[in-house]
């Protein structure tokens, strides 16, 4: 099946620096790719919607310039956490549609902890 | 607007036991209803989706779920539990058209126990 794949899969960062973590598509290109956040023993919560060379949509409540998204080619995403704090620490997940699969089949990545200490 | 309603944070059942995990949700729109499972420190996989036509869907590992429109409900389902079903369970809905945003219930944590 369709692999989606995330790198780092985890990662430690000072706080006050910046964190990018990559995802791909492995086998299909996306043109369309979803970022979440899942905080410990909680859901999944969409941050935002990444768009093939053009500018993501953020949810709600999401602050854009500080996590920065780039979908530069269409099997390539990266989210990039800048100026982490403490409260940045999650696990992010991505998630990516196969179009040759129809609408409805969204393959996820492995995640990304990332710790800010 | 859509929402999911997962009831059970946490369901234990014996190993070779019905597994029932049940999940509600609400949507303005004929719904696309996902189950999801997540191993510890891993990503999620995908156990079935309902699209349109039959309302019993069959995934992998042996989960089914029916959706019934009457009571908004998609509950997963297995006949049997095996030890290694033990994992956290979402359940999920995307709107018909909403560009495959989903949005997930809380989970529900299944341990099996001999």
């Amino acid at each position: 099946g369709a692999v989606v794949s995330q790198h780092p899969s985890r990662v430690i960062c000072k706080s006050g620096t910046s964190v990018k973590i990559e995802c791909r598509s492995l086998d299909f290109q996306a043109t369309t790719m979803f970022w979440y956040r899942q905080f410990p023993k909680q859901s999944l919560m969409l941050m935002a919607t990444s768009n093939e060379g053009s500018k993501a949509t953020y949810e709600q409540g999401v602050e854009k310039d500080k996590f920065l998204i780039n979908h530069a080619s269409l099997t390539l995403s990266t989210l990039t956490v800048t100026s982490a704090h403490p409260e940045d620490s999650s696990f992010y997940i991505c998630s990516a549609r196969d179009p040759g699969t129809g609408h409805d089949t969204i393959y996820f990545g492995e995640g990304s902890w990332l710790t800010v200490v | 607007a859509q929402s999911v309603t997962q009831l059970g944070s946490h369901v234990s059942v014996s190993e070779g036991a019905l597994v029932l995990l049940r999940c509600n949700y609400s949507s303005s729109v004929p719904p696309y209803l996902f189950w999801y499972v997540q191993y510890p420190n891993q990503g999620l996989q995908l156990l079935l989706k309902y699209t349109t036509g039959a309302t019993l869907v069959k995934g992998i590992n042996g989960f089914e779920a029916e959706f019934k429109k009457s009571e908004t409900s998609f509950h997963l389902t297995k006949p049997s539990a095996h030890m290694s079903d033990a994992a956290e369970y979402f359940c999920a809905v995307s709107e018909t058209g909403g560009g495959n945003k989903l949005t997930f219930g809380t989970g529900t944590q299944l341990k099996v126990e001999l």
